[in-house]
Parts: C-alpha cells; sequence; structure tokens
C-alpha cells in the first residue's frame, strides 16, 4: 500500500528486542498524550495514552514516558513481534484538535 | 470498542463531481472529525463538529463542507472535486476532551 509519509525517520529492531520510539512535542500547555500506530492502508488506531499528570503509564506490553521537562515523549514496545511493523505517531491534545507528530517507521528484523 | 466506519474504502471520481464521504460512529460520541492524510504532510484537520448541527473549519477547510444531522453520522463533501483532492480521507471521533480520537479506516479517493 501506499507509504503514510514520505522520508520518515525509520526505527529497525530485531524481532524480540525492545523497541524505543521518541517523539517531541511543540506545546508546553498541551496536557493530553496520545500513541497511534497506523498499518498500511488502515487508519491510526490508539496504542496508548498519558495525561500530564503522570510521567509514565503501562499497558500491554507498551509503555508511554512523558518528560514535561523536554517536552519529550517516548513509546516502548517490549518483546517487538512481526505485526509491530507500522508508522507511528504521537499526538498532544490542544482544545479539540490533535497535534501531530511526524511519525516513525517500525521495521521489524527477523 | 469504539466503532467508526467510512462507507468507502475506495472511491474513483472525475474532476468537478460532487463527492459524498460518509462516516458513522457507535459510541455516541459528541466530536467527530474529518482529517485528510498525504505523504509527506501527515494528518490535516478539514472539518470538526460538536455537536449536532455544529460545524467548526480546520486547518484546510478550503474546498470542502460538511454535514451533521444526527449524532452518529459525519459527511464530508466535495462540491466540485478536483485532482488536489486526491488523498486517503479519515474520520475520527472522541467523547470527551480528555480521551482519544478513534479513526475509520479511511476512504483513499481518486479524482482523475
Amino acid at each position: 500500500g501506499e507509504s503514510v509519509g514520505l522520508h520518515l525517520p525509520t526505527l529497525s529492531v530485531q524481532e524480540g528486542d525492545n523497541s524505543i520510539i521518541n517523539c517531541a512535542y511543540s506545546n508546553s500547555a498541551s496536557d493530553y498524550f496520545i500513541w497511534y500506530k497506523q498499518e498500511s492502508g488502515k487508519g491510526p488506531q490508539f496504542i496508548i495514552d498519558i495525561r500530564s499528570n503522570m510521567d509514565k503509564r503501562q499497558g500491554q506490553r507498551v509503555t508511554v514516558l512523558l518528560n514535561k521537562t523536554v517536552k519529550h515523549l517516548s513509546l516502548q514496545i517490549a518483546a517487538t513481534q512481526p505485526g509491530d511493523s507500522a508508522v507511528y505517531f504521537c499526538a498532544e491534545k490542544w482544545n479539540y484538535q490533535l497535534i501531530w507528530g511526524a511519525g516513525t517507521k517500525l521495521i521489524i528484523k527477523p | 470498542d469504539v466503532k467508526v466506519t467510512q462507507s468507502s474504502r475506495y472511491l474513483v471520481k472525475r474532476t468537478g463531481e460532487k463527492v459524498f464521504l460518509e462516516c458513522v460512529q457507535d459510541m455516541d460520541h459528541e466530536n467527530m472529525f474529518w482529517y485528510r492524510q498525504d505523504p509527506g504532510l501527515g494528518l490535516r484537520l478539514i472539518y470538526f463538529s460538536y455537536d449536532v448541527k455544529m460545524k467548526e473549519k480546520g486547518d484546510i477547510p478550503e474546498g470542502y463542507s460538511v454535514s451533521r444531522e444526527k449524532k452518529e453520522r459525519f459527511s464530508l463533501i466535495l462540491e466540485s472535486a478536483s485532482t488536489n483532492q486526491t488523498s486517503m480521507y479519515l474520520c475520527a471521533s472522541d467523547g470527551t476532551f480528555n480521551s482519544p480520537l478513534h479513526f475509520g479506516n479511511g476512504t483513499r479517493l481518486t479524482v482523475t
């Protein structure tokens, strides 16, 4: 299918290793942050979210870390699997709208 | 699970045609959104609606209009399709400010 984005940063990870995807956000007043996964030909799929009164939140195989001091988010995926291959976007929610990060393409090496 | 359904996965239309893209959500969400996604440009907000019959312009509303007659349905209208509107169109909904948007699988529109 058509690529979600041209010239996206790419992260290649060995199957079974942990993946860390980073994101810088823009608005210091944003207080809600979301990670999405987008597979080729599909819409973005919600993975995990975090509010600004937290610095860490865990889900199933995923962890989001928030550093408000440097306006940085990261998504950690444990024991990366072939099905994790996708483009990952962070987003900050401001009023009714989402402000999107550029996206990172995650490639899993067998 | 929230389900956002877009009526068509693929559409091919001719320049000048009027095009309707339909979106339905099943979670009684207040807010609905239309985005377009283009390689290298990311997701751009076209219009959103926070209530029935209410609409707000997003970042790129030119050439588009919307309709929200019922809470669950949000339609995007291209009054006169042009080739620069060839894109992937994504509908989304959410219930409150501090909740994630849930997206449909998109409609890939080609205008020839």
